[in-house]
């Protein structure tokens, strides 16, 4: 089947530490994207990737990384100048045609 | 820069009525795209329906369409017949073009409505 996996679903992380949130599609899709989501709020765009080996920066890209090497990954690191960490991630690919968006299951960071 | 903006943080309807949720946007482009999108408990993002700003038909499916005001700004979502599944955080989101035509596909997303379908 089609589609988009995360791992891990749920992830612990001390104060200081980087840690690296996995994504992967096996959709064909060129186009990937991580969000952010909050408590009471919509999802934020932190990067997206439109091909191999290019990424740009979203609207809430401080303390974050990622790299493009395969079509099929795009891994987030969040790093240890990431005020707030402690969230719900989701990973998206897109469908070039018509422009959908199709989402991972999520992966929920918690700073202890 | 676009906004998309859903005022009703939660609503509350009965299985097999009818319930409408509201979701402005604030652009200046005449093309783009918009979308409503489900999330259930499991916190699945799932695709409901989509509407592409230069067609003036609705889109539907199935139990569920789209109310596009073009020039109001409006894109509300209706769904017909509730079902118990149905409850979910329901979120609108706008496909922010480049400047340069086309679009590279990024999500601008309202703050959600609760939806809760009670038997």
């Amino acid at each position: 089947d089609g589609g988009i996996t995360q791992s891990p679903k749920y992830l612990f992380r001390k104060e200081g530490q980087n840690v690296t949130l996995s994504c992967e599609q096996n959709l064909n899709h060129d186009a990937m994207y991580w969000y952010r989501q909050d408590p009471g709020q919509g999802l934020r765009l932190i990067y997206y990737s439109q091909i191999v080996n290019d990424f740009q920066k979203g609207d809430i890209a401080e303390g974050y990384s990622v790299s493009r090497e395969k079509k099929e990954s795009f891994p987030l690191t969040v790093t240890s100048a990431q005020k707030n960490p402690t969230a719900f991630y989701l990973c998206a690919s897109r469908n070039r045609p018509n422009n959908e968006q199709f989402f991972g299951p999520g992966t929920r960071l918690t700073v202890l | 820069a676009q906004t998309v903006t859903q005022s009703q943080p939660e609503m509350s309807v009965q299985e097999a009525e009818t319930v409408t949720l509201s979701c402005t946007y604030d652009t200046s482009e005449s093309n783009y795209y918009l979308f409503w999108y489900k999330q259930p408990p499991s916190r699945q993002m799932i695709l409901v329906i989509r509407q592409e700003a230069y067609k003036q038909q609705n889109a539907t499916e199935n139990r569920f369409s789209v109310n596009f005001q073009k020039a109001a700004k409006s894109f509300s979502l209706k769904i017909s017949d509730s079902q118990l599944g149905d409850t979910a955080m329901y979120f609108c989101a706008f496909m922010k073009p480049t400047p340069y035509g086309g679009s590279q596909g990024n999500l601008i997303f309202g703050k959600g409505t609760k939806l809760s379908v009670k038997p």
